[in-house]
Formats: C-alpha cells, structure tokens, sequence
C-alpha cells in the first residue's frame, strides 16, 4: 500500500495564478482532510471530507475550495492564491471520524509545499 | 486561547538523557490524546495514543493528567534517532495539534 500520497511536493506560484493539489488514498478511508502547517502556528484544519461527494469547512477555509468525488482522492484547490497561503499542505485521512474517545489515528501524507510570489 | 499548548523548546539533551515534555489542553470534554513525531520537512507520524491509565511504549512513556488537563511525554535513554519534533494532539470531534516540542538529541 502507498498509503497516502500528495502531488506536486513542491510548487511556485504567482499571486493570483491557480492551482490544484491531489491527494490520493490506498486505504479505503471515508474521512479524509487537508491541513496547513506554517512556523510557530501548527497544523491547521483547512477542510474535511466525511465521504465520497460530501466536503465541510475546517478552522481556515477562506481561499481554497475542495472536492471529493472519488473516495480515494481529495483535491485542494486554490482559485487565486495569495502570498499569505504560502505553507506546507499536508493531507491525511482516517478510517473513523475522529469522534471523542476514538483512538484511530490520521495518517498523513508526505506535504507539498507551495511559496506564492 | 489556543486549544492545545506545548512549550516549542528546544530542547537540546545528550544521548543518554531523560526528556520530558508536557503539553496543555483547553477543552475538559477532550477525551482522545496522542502523541506524534514529525521529521524535519516530513509528514507527522503518530508515536502513540496517550490513555487514561498511562502507557509505555520501550522507552516512551505517557501520562494524562484528567484534573490538570495535561498529557505528558518521557523520553528515557535518549537516542540521536529521537531528535524531532514532538506534536501533541487533542481530539476533541476534530483533531486539534499543539505547534510541537523541538528535541534535538546531542552525541
């Protein structure tokens, strides 16, 4: 199994061009999520993924749109981007939802790590 | 008030060493805790699950401290392979990441 995998690892953006990022998943996984890490802030929950064809905000949604209409994959897309979305994305899914109690984990792909000019 | 706290450090030990690092949590309803391990420009990696009753994995220990809403992590005999970045996670219906404890294991 690969797991999860991310493409591009890395990107330059202009402000204002677009992009899309994809991540795919082996593991038959209904939760998926798309995450951005930047320094001294930790990860934050962009948007998420409770199964094929549904999609819900996270804690920083402005500025990305996101579909989910294969299982495997989740796609993050930036319309315009901004030096401000400049980051590390990380995707990740998980088998349950992470309910209270749950101790199934997230397991994350390897990042792309985008820089808007 | 961020949901999930951790002193950034870093903490720099000799091989050898026990390490410590604690990590606070907001939400008293907070009922999954975890600890994870991220490399330097890698994905975070789960290191373990922290339960109510404490657990050991070799030489990784953790607590949860319920009525101080802490989870701690103990490091005994520390390798240079345990250099890191150490995240706690806190679920709480959605996973909530502290910014991670920075160990760098010195020979």
């Amino acid at each position: 199994n690969a797991g999860v995998t991310q493409t591009p690892k890395f990107r330059v953006l202009k402000t204002g061009q677009s992009m899309t990022l994809l991540c795919a998943q082996d593991m038959n996984h209904e939760y998926m999520y798309w995450y951005r890490q930047d320094p001294g802030m930790g990860l934050r929950l962009i948007h998420y993924s409770v199964g094929e064809g549904t999609t819900a905000k996270g804690e920083v949604p402005d500025g990305y749109n996101v579909s989910r209409l294969k299982k495997q994959n989740f796609l993050l897309g930036l319309e315009s981007a901004a030096p401000s979305q400049t980051s590390v994305y990380f995707c990740a899914s998980s088998y349950t939802p992470p309910r209270g109690g749950s101790t199934d984990t997230q397991y994350f792909g390897p990042g792309t790590r985008l820089t808007v000019l | 008030r961020k949901e999930v706290e951790q002193d950034p450090g870093p903490f720099n030990v000799p091989e050898g060493a026990t390490v410590a690092f604690n990590c606070t949590y907001s939400n008293s309803a907070s009922q999954s805790f975890f600890w994870y391990r991220q490399d330097c420009r890698k994905e975070p990696k789960l290191l373990m699950s922290v339960y109510s009753s404490g657990n050991e994995d070799g030489r990784f220990t953790a607590q949860l401290n319920r009525a101080s809403q802490y989870i701690s992590l103990l490091i005994r005999d520390s390798k240079l392979s345990d250099s890191a970045t150490y995240l706690c996670v806190v679920n709480m219906e959605k996973f909530y990441f502290g910014t991670g404890t920075s160990l760098t294991v010195i020979p």
